[in-house]
């Protein structure tokens, strides 16, 4: 059971739009804590994606993008291409019983 | 090319230890805090420890607390993960990571990870 969830899979078309979420709670993204999300391709590390909620590392493409409300934070993907097929991972830091980096169970994105 | 380069694994019986090293290059190693993550096979990624770059705190996840001992060598540039009292549930693909700035920040340089396997 993971201090962050997310969805197990989510689904479309090449083209289309695609949101991934991700829900805390207040000893966590509620305390104000950022939000970071990284894709992991099939076999290889996980690449940071999204930083500090809402901002790119140089290299990733406009069609990444994130944002964090209250509670919970989401990873917005557009134009969905056949090579963003990958798992993505949310992570943010708990203050709860014991403080600790924490990260989603992750979510499988299929493209159709 | 910054790099972070991970060894030592392999198989391990139950109870016993591992060490694991990792190597890192292209960059100031000794303004950074590090970091350990692993994934159990077919699952998702777990914190395992984080060590601040001088050395001064080092914090764990509760699954590895009193078991697991994270380290460093600035001047040599490695990280390390001494392991001990291992079970089935540590078996899975560890990572060497660093984290751009402070507690919450986030990670942005990953190692290819290194195989550990608990099985008797």
């Amino acid at each position: 059971q993971s201090v962050l969830t997310q969805p197990p899979s989510v689904s479309a078309a090449p083209g289309q739009r695609v949101t991934i979420s991700c829900t805390g709670s207040s000893s966590n993204i509620g305390a104000g804590y950022d939000v970071h999300w990284y894709q992991q391709l099939p076999g290889t590390a996980p690449k940071l994606l999204i930083y500090s909620n809402k901002y790119r590392p140089s290299g990733v493409p406009d069609r990444f993008s994130g944002s964090k409300s209250d509670i919970s934070a989401s990873l917005d993907i557009v134009g969905l291409q056949a090579e963003d097929e990958a798992d993505y991972y949310c992570q943010s830091y708990d203050v709860g019983l014991t403080e600790s980096v924490v990260f989603g169970g992750g979510t499988k994105l299929i493209v159709l | 090319e910054v790099k972070l380069v991970e060894s030592g694994g392999g198989l391990v019986k139950p109870g016993g230890s591992l060490r694991l090293s990792c190597a890192a290059s292209s960059f100031m190693f000794s303004s950074f805090r590090m970091n350990w993550v692993r994934q159990a096979p077919g699952k998702g990624l777990q914190w395992v420890a984080t060590i601040s770059s001088g050395s001064e705190n080092m914090y764990y996840a509760d699954s590895v607390k009193g078991r697991f001992t994270i380290s460093r060598d600035n001047p040599e540039k490695s990280l390390s993960l001494q392991m001990t009292g291992l079970t089935a549930e540590d078996t899975g693909v560890y990572y060497c990571v660093r984290a751009v700035g402070t507690i919450g920040s986030e990670f942005d340089v990953w190692g290819q990870g290194i195989l550990v396997t608990v099985s008797s």
